[in-house]
Protein backbone atom coordinates (compact mmCIF):
# COMPACT_ATOMS: atom_id res chain seq x y z
CA UNK A 1 0.00 0.00 0.00
CA UNK A 2 1.33 3.76 -0.61
CA UNK A 3 2.38 5.41 2.22
CA UNK A 4 1.31 9.17 2.16
CA UNK A 5 2.65 12.29 3.52
CA UNK A 6 1.02 15.50 3.85
CA UNK A 7 1.79 19.12 5.68
CA UNK A 8 -0.24 18.85 9.13
CA UNK A 9 -1.46 22.08 8.99
CA UNK A 10 -2.56 24.57 6.63
CA UNK A 11 -3.44 28.63 7.35
CA UNK A 12 -5.37 30.83 4.89
CA UNK A 13 -8.03 33.92 4.44
CA UNK A 14 -11.17 33.87 3.11
CA UNK A 15 -11.39 34.45 -0.40
CA UNK A 16 -8.16 32.80 -1.20
CA UNK A 17 -6.88 29.51 -3.21
CA UNK A 18 -5.63 26.80 -1.24
CA UNK A 19 -3.25 24.29 -2.36
CA UNK A 20 -2.87 20.70 -0.47
CA UNK A 21 -0.11 18.67 -1.72
CA UNK A 22 0.12 14.60 -0.41
CA UNK A 23 3.32 12.83 -1.45
CA UNK A 24 2.53 9.47 -2.38
CA UNK A 25 6.26 8.29 -3.91
CA UNK A 26 5.68 4.46 -4.02
CA UNK A 27 2.30 4.97 -6.11
CA UNK A 28 1.27 1.96 -8.00
CA UNK A 29 0.43 1.43 -11.12
CA UNK A 30 -3.14 0.78 -10.45
CA UNK A 31 -4.08 3.15 -7.31
CA UNK A 32 -6.16 5.74 -7.52
CA UNK A 33 -6.06 8.93 -5.56
CA UNK A 34 -8.78 10.36 -3.72
CA UNK A 35 -9.33 13.08 -1.05
CA UNK A 36 -12.00 13.42 1.63
CA UNK A 37 -13.08 16.42 3.76
CA UNK A 38 -13.81 15.86 7.53
CA UNK A 39 -15.20 18.84 9.59
CA UNK A 40 -15.28 18.35 13.69
CA UNK A 41 -17.74 15.79 15.13
CA UNK A 42 -18.81 14.53 11.63
CA UNK A 43 -17.40 11.46 9.41
CA UNK A 44 -14.98 12.26 6.55
CA UNK A 45 -17.24 13.20 3.06
CA UNK A 46 -15.63 12.20 -0.25
CA UNK A 47 -14.94 14.98 -2.19
CA UNK A 48 -12.89 13.85 -5.28
CA UNK A 49 -10.88 11.31 -7.26
CA UNK A 50 -8.37 11.07 -9.52
CA UNK A 51 -5.77 8.86 -11.09
CA UNK A 52 -3.94 11.15 -13.72
CA UNK A 53 -3.66 15.03 -15.27
CA UNK A 54 -6.59 16.86 -13.77
CA UNK A 55 -9.87 16.66 -12.57
CA UNK A 56 -12.66 18.85 -11.68
CA UNK A 57 -15.73 19.16 -10.11
CA UNK A 58 -17.88 21.63 -8.07
CA UNK A 59 -15.99 22.12 -5.29
CA UNK A 60 -12.11 21.17 -6.15
CA UNK A 61 -9.64 20.80 -8.60
CA UNK A 62 -7.57 17.62 -8.44
CA UNK A 63 -4.09 17.80 -10.16
CA UNK A 64 -1.68 14.91 -10.86
CA UNK A 65 1.80 15.24 -12.13
CA UNK A 66 2.43 12.25 -15.30
CA UNK A 67 4.81 10.58 -12.00
CA UNK A 68 2.02 10.40 -10.48
CA UNK A 69 4.19 10.41 -7.22
CA UNK A 70 1.97 13.57 -5.70
CA UNK A 71 -0.94 14.80 -5.85
CA UNK A 72 -2.45 18.73 -5.52
CA UNK A 73 -5.93 19.41 -3.97
CA UNK A 74 -7.23 22.70 -5.05
CA UNK A 75 -10.25 24.59 -3.48
CA UNK A 76 -11.04 28.12 -4.82
CA UNK A 77 -11.71 30.92 -3.28
CA UNK A 78 -11.87 29.07 0.66
CA UNK A 79 -14.57 30.30 2.84
CA UNK A 80 -14.55 30.11 6.70
CA UNK A 81 -16.86 26.62 6.31
CA UNK A 82 -13.95 25.17 4.23
CA UNK A 83 -11.81 24.90 7.63
CA UNK A 84 -11.45 20.97 8.12
CA UNK A 85 -9.34 18.25 7.90
CA UNK A 86 -8.14 17.21 4.54
CA UNK A 87 -7.04 13.60 4.39
CA UNK A 88 -5.17 11.98 0.71
CA UNK A 89 -6.34 8.18 0.77
CA UNK A 90 -4.07 6.41 -2.30
CA UNK A 91 -5.32 2.83 -2.97
CA UNK A 92 -5.28 0.35 -6.11
CA UNK A 93 -9.21 0.73 -7.37
CA UNK A 94 -9.75 -3.26 -6.24
CA UNK A 95 -8.50 -3.21 -2.47
CA UNK A 96 -10.84 -2.73 0.43
CA UNK A 97 -7.99 -2.07 2.32
CA UNK A 98 -8.65 1.58 2.35
CA UNK A 99 -6.19 3.48 4.94
CA UNK A 100 -6.20 7.17 5.72
CA UNK A 101 -2.70 9.01 6.87
CA UNK A 102 -2.79 11.80 9.46
CA UNK A 103 -4.34 14.43 7.41
CA UNK A 104 -3.43 18.11 6.58
CA UNK A 105 -5.51 20.54 9.17
CA UNK A 106 -6.57 23.62 7.02
CA UNK A 107 -7.64 26.92 9.18
CA UNK A 108 -9.74 29.38 7.25
CA UNK A 109 -9.40 33.13 9.07
CA UNK A 110 -11.38 35.96 7.67
CA UNK B 1 -32.05 7.32 2.07
CA UNK B 2 -30.84 6.81 5.47
CA UNK B 3 -27.60 6.63 4.16
CA UNK B 4 -24.90 5.31 6.94
CA UNK B 5 -26.46 5.02 10.66
CA UNK B 6 -24.96 3.92 13.99
CA UNK B 7 -25.96 3.18 17.16
CA UNK B 8 -25.84 4.31 20.20
CA UNK B 9 -24.61 7.57 19.64
CA UNK B 10 -22.75 7.66 23.05
CA UNK B 11 -21.87 5.39 25.23
CA UNK B 12 -19.60 4.85 28.68
CA UNK B 13 -18.29 1.49 29.42
CA UNK B 14 -16.52 0.78 32.44
CA UNK B 15 -13.19 -1.32 32.07
CA UNK B 16 -14.14 -4.98 31.07
CA UNK B 17 -17.36 -4.35 29.88
CA UNK B 18 -18.55 -5.43 26.47
CA UNK B 19 -20.78 -4.04 24.00
CA UNK B 20 -21.83 -4.00 20.49
CA UNK B 21 -21.08 -1.07 17.86
CA UNK B 22 -24.00 -1.68 15.18
CA UNK B 23 -23.82 -0.21 11.79
CA UNK B 24 -26.05 -0.51 9.06
CA UNK B 25 -26.72 1.05 5.41
CA UNK B 26 -29.25 0.86 3.00
CA UNK B 27 -27.37 2.10 -0.64
CA UNK B 28 -26.79 -1.41 -1.37
CA UNK B 29 -23.15 -1.35 -1.34
CA UNK B 30 -21.39 -4.84 -1.03
CA UNK B 31 -18.31 -3.45 1.18
CA UNK B 32 -18.41 -1.77 4.72
CA UNK B 33 -15.97 -0.49 7.47
CA UNK B 34 -15.27 0.40 10.74
CA UNK B 35 -12.59 2.96 11.58
CA UNK B 36 -11.68 4.80 15.00
CA UNK B 37 -10.83 8.26 15.30
CA UNK B 38 -8.54 9.55 18.73
CA UNK B 39 -8.96 12.69 19.63
CA UNK B 40 -6.66 15.14 17.30
CA UNK B 41 -5.71 12.05 15.30
CA UNK B 42 -6.41 10.14 11.84
CA UNK B 43 -8.73 7.52 11.17
CA UNK B 44 -7.30 3.96 11.80
CA UNK B 45 -8.71 1.18 10.00
CA UNK B 46 -10.16 -1.68 12.62
CA UNK B 47 -12.03 -4.34 10.10
CA UNK B 48 -13.56 -4.43 6.67
CA UNK B 49 -16.10 -6.03 5.19
CA UNK B 50 -15.12 -6.69 1.42
CA UNK B 51 -18.84 -8.13 0.63
CA UNK B 52 -21.49 -10.23 2.93
CA UNK B 53 -19.85 -13.17 4.86
CA UNK B 54 -16.15 -12.01 4.37
CA UNK B 55 -14.07 -9.94 7.42
CA UNK B 56 -10.55 -8.61 7.32
CA UNK B 57 -8.34 -7.32 9.64
CA UNK B 58 -7.34 -3.71 9.28
CA UNK B 59 -4.69 -1.50 11.09
CA UNK B 60 -5.69 -2.63 14.55
CA UNK B 61 -7.75 -5.17 14.89
CA UNK B 62 -6.66 -6.11 18.51
CA UNK B 63 -9.92 -6.12 21.04
CA UNK B 64 -12.02 -5.91 18.41
CA UNK B 65 -14.34 -8.52 16.48
CA UNK B 66 -16.85 -8.17 13.65
CA UNK B 67 -19.90 -9.69 12.14
CA UNK B 68 -20.97 -9.22 8.59
CA UNK B 69 -24.91 -9.89 9.42
CA UNK B 70 -26.24 -9.80 5.79
CA UNK B 71 -25.18 -6.98 3.32
CA UNK B 72 -26.68 -4.05 5.33
CA UNK B 73 -25.61 -4.51 8.67
CA UNK B 74 -21.40 -4.51 9.59
CA UNK B 75 -21.56 -4.93 13.76
CA UNK B 76 -18.54 -4.34 15.46
CA UNK B 77 -17.88 -5.57 19.09
CA UNK B 78 -15.88 -4.98 22.07
CA UNK B 79 -15.52 -8.19 24.38
CA UNK B 80 -13.66 -6.55 27.60
CA UNK B 81 -13.43 -2.90 26.91
CA UNK B 82 -10.06 -1.12 27.80
CA UNK B 83 -9.88 2.66 28.74
CA UNK B 84 -7.13 2.48 24.89
CA UNK B 85 -10.13 1.94 23.49
CA UNK B 86 -11.65 5.39 24.46
CA UNK B 87 -12.29 6.64 20.76
CA UNK B 88 -14.92 7.55 18.05
CA UNK B 89 -16.11 5.26 16.15
CA UNK B 90 -17.01 5.61 12.11
CA UNK B 91 -18.59 3.14 10.49
CA UNK B 92 -18.84 3.27 6.31
CA UNK B 93 -19.81 1.96 3.34
CA UNK B 94 -18.05 1.97 -0.50
CA UNK B 95 -19.33 2.54 -3.39
CA UNK B 96 -17.41 0.44 -5.44
CA UNK B 97 -18.59 2.14 -8.87
CA UNK B 98 -16.48 4.82 -8.07
CA UNK B 99 -14.41 4.07 -5.06
CA UNK B 100 -16.43 6.95 -2.81
CA UNK B 101 -17.11 5.99 0.75
CA UNK B 102 -20.17 7.14 3.14
CA UNK B 103 -19.62 7.71 6.48
CA UNK B 104 -22.01 7.48 9.26
CA UNK B 105 -22.09 10.11 11.96
CA UNK B 106 -20.28 8.02 14.78
CA UNK B 107 -20.42 6.45 18.07
CA UNK B 108 -18.38 8.15 20.78
CA UNK B 109 -17.43 5.67 23.59
CA UNK B 110 -15.63 6.46 26.70
CA UNK B 111 -13.86 3.42 28.67
CA UNK B 112 -13.24 4.70 32.37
Amino acid sequence: LAKTTQPISMDSYEGQEVNITCSHNNIATNDYITWYQQFPSQGPRFIIQGYKTKVTNEVASLFIPADRKSSTLSLPRVSLSDTAVYYCLVAPDSSYKLIFGSGTRLLVRP
Amino acid sequence: NAGVTQTPKFQVLKTGQSMTLQCAQDMNHNSMYWYRQDPGMGLRLIYYSASEGTTDKGEVPNGYNVSRLNKREFSLRLESAAPSQTSVYFCASRNEMVYEQYFGPGTRLTVT
